[in-house]
């Protein structure tokens, strides 16, 4: 079974349109993240929560809106898409919010034209 | 702040040589240390990592020392094999508030037969 999955895995889309990328973890964990994965392949959480809580919030465009519905599910919608948005998007998950293992999802390969 | 550089990639070796992948750090308060490997069209997976100075991280046969006194984790293999290619990202948490991993910009390793 897979730890943390993440849907869809590609994604191309047109530049103003709005798009969602779902995560869940089947670990029980109770914190999860997202990541953002340049093309220089330079790793930069965005955001986390905690018991669905959000509890880290990085300077990231408002167009970039988290929501967690559940303690297992962390989805990302992005609106009014730009180009500068085309990277990879990881989601991870961790036991706690101090001192634990983050357990990282496939990604999402985003590409905006 | 808190800053991981790695150095740049690739690193190209045969089969069988050693391998080093240095990383230095800069950190506020005490950080734990962790090195981890993203293979081919996966997400990240945690190598090894040390929370404290002098603690050596070992896994697959892959080796890192915290070294306080250098502010460096550098990883290390006496032999690696065609199956260790990959990116390898140095990151540290820094064990204050609301964690959360910096990552460096990654070196990619590529290992010919």
């Amino acid at each position: 079974d897979t730890a943390v999955s993440q849907t869809p895995k590609y994604l191309v889309t047109q530049m103003g349109n709005d798009k969602s990328i779902k995560c869940e973890q089947n670990l029980g964990h109770d914190t999860m993240y997202w990541y953002k994965q340049d093309s220089k392949k330079f790793l930069k959480i965005m955001f986390s929560y905690n018991n669905k809580e959000l509890i880290i919030n990085e300077t990231v465009p408002n167009r970039f809106s988290p929501k967690s519905p559940d303690k297992a599910h962390l989805n990302l919608h992005i609106n009014s898409l730009e180009l500068g948005d085309s990277a990879v998007y990881f989601c991870a998950s961790s036991q706690g919010t101090t001192g634990y293992e983050q357990y990282f999802g496939p990604g999402t390969r985003l590409t905006v034209t | 702040g808190n800053s991981v550089t790695q150095m740049e990639g690739p690193v190209t070796l045969s089969e069988e040589a050693f391998l080093t992948i240095n990383c230095t750090y800069t950190a506020t308060g005490y950080p734990s240390l962790f090195w981890y490997v993203q293979y081919p069209g996966e997400g990240l997976q945690l190598l090894l990592k040390a929370t404290k100075a002098d603690d050596k991280g070992s896994n697959k046969g892959f080796e890192a020392t915290y070294r306080k006194e250098t502010t460096s984790f550098h990883l290390e293999k006496g032999s690696v094999q065609v199956s260790d290619s990959a990116v390898y990202f140095c990151a540290l948490m820094v064990n204050t508030g609301f964690q959360k991993l910096v990552f460096g910009t990654g070196t990619r390793l590529l290992v010919s037969p």
